[in-house]
């Protein structure tokens, strides 16, 4: 079966923009994660969701970052006034539950110039 | 401190060698561990899944836990060329942080023919 999808695969923008990262979740899939990767790091934890309700949002760096799920399927990492700091690797994750492995995504190259 | 340590490497073995690769963690509360393997430019994909302390075997991969030295390990045997990954550790405690992960940076592996 179809696995995590994320689009863009690449996503090139100027500081200050705003962008939108999608997530398509493996069906059947409640619980969908976000994450980050910068370049050789392992990834930090930004957000999960369980069903539609934002479970935990502690990893989110600051107000500039927020994330939907409004149909408990498909999830929008929504990013403003981006600065080249947040120029990384966004990986979403989803899994049966909570409590189940966690399958990620490829991952959306994220360059802020 | 962070939370999960990982040496990045870069470790560099021939075909056939055997392979340890480790991750120290500071957070007892930790229960779940997990090894991940990531090919360039690929998200993340599950190898090895371990709860609480012990040893798991699965083909050529052996996981090893201890809990009281807040150690993991992962041992290839036999290693091939296809091996050559970043390996990332990581760990949740199914607990407060339910579904959360935390990844050490990933170390990267390459074996030569």
């Amino acid at each position: 079966g179809a696995g995590v999808s994320q689009t863009p695969s690449n996503k090139v923008t100027e500081k200050g923009k705003y962008v939108e990262l999608r997530c398509d979740p493996i069906s059947g899939h409640t619980a969908l994660y976000w994450y980050r990767q910068s370049l050789g790091q392992g990834p930090e934890f930004l957000i999960y969701f369980q069903g539609t309700g934002a479970a935990d949002d502690s990893g989110l760096p600051n107000d500039r970052f927020f994330a939907v799920r409004p149909e408990g399927s498909v999830s929008t990492l929504k990013i403003q006034r981006t600065e080249r700091g947040d120029s990384a690797v966004y990986l979403c994750a989803s899994s049966l539950t909570e409590a189940d492995t966690q399958y990620f995504g490829p991952g959306t190259r994220l360059t802020v110039l | 401190q962070k939370e999960v340590e990982q040496d990045p490497g870069p470790l560099s073995v021939p075909e056939g060698a055997i392979v340890s690769l480790n991750c120290t963690y500071s957070n007892s509360a930790f229960q779940y561990f997990m090894w991940y393997r990531q090919y360039s430019r690929k998200g993340p994909e599950l190898l090895m899944y371990t709860y609480s302390s012990g040893n798991k075997e699965d083909g050529r991969f052996t996981a090893q836990v201890d809990k009281s030295s807040k150690y993991i390990s992962l041992f290839i045997r036999d290693s091939q060329p296809s091996d050559s990954a970043t390996y990332l550790c990581a760990m949740s405690d199914r607990g407060s942080t339910l579904g959360r992960l935390y990844f050490g940076r990933g170390t990267q592996l390459t074996v030569w023919p």
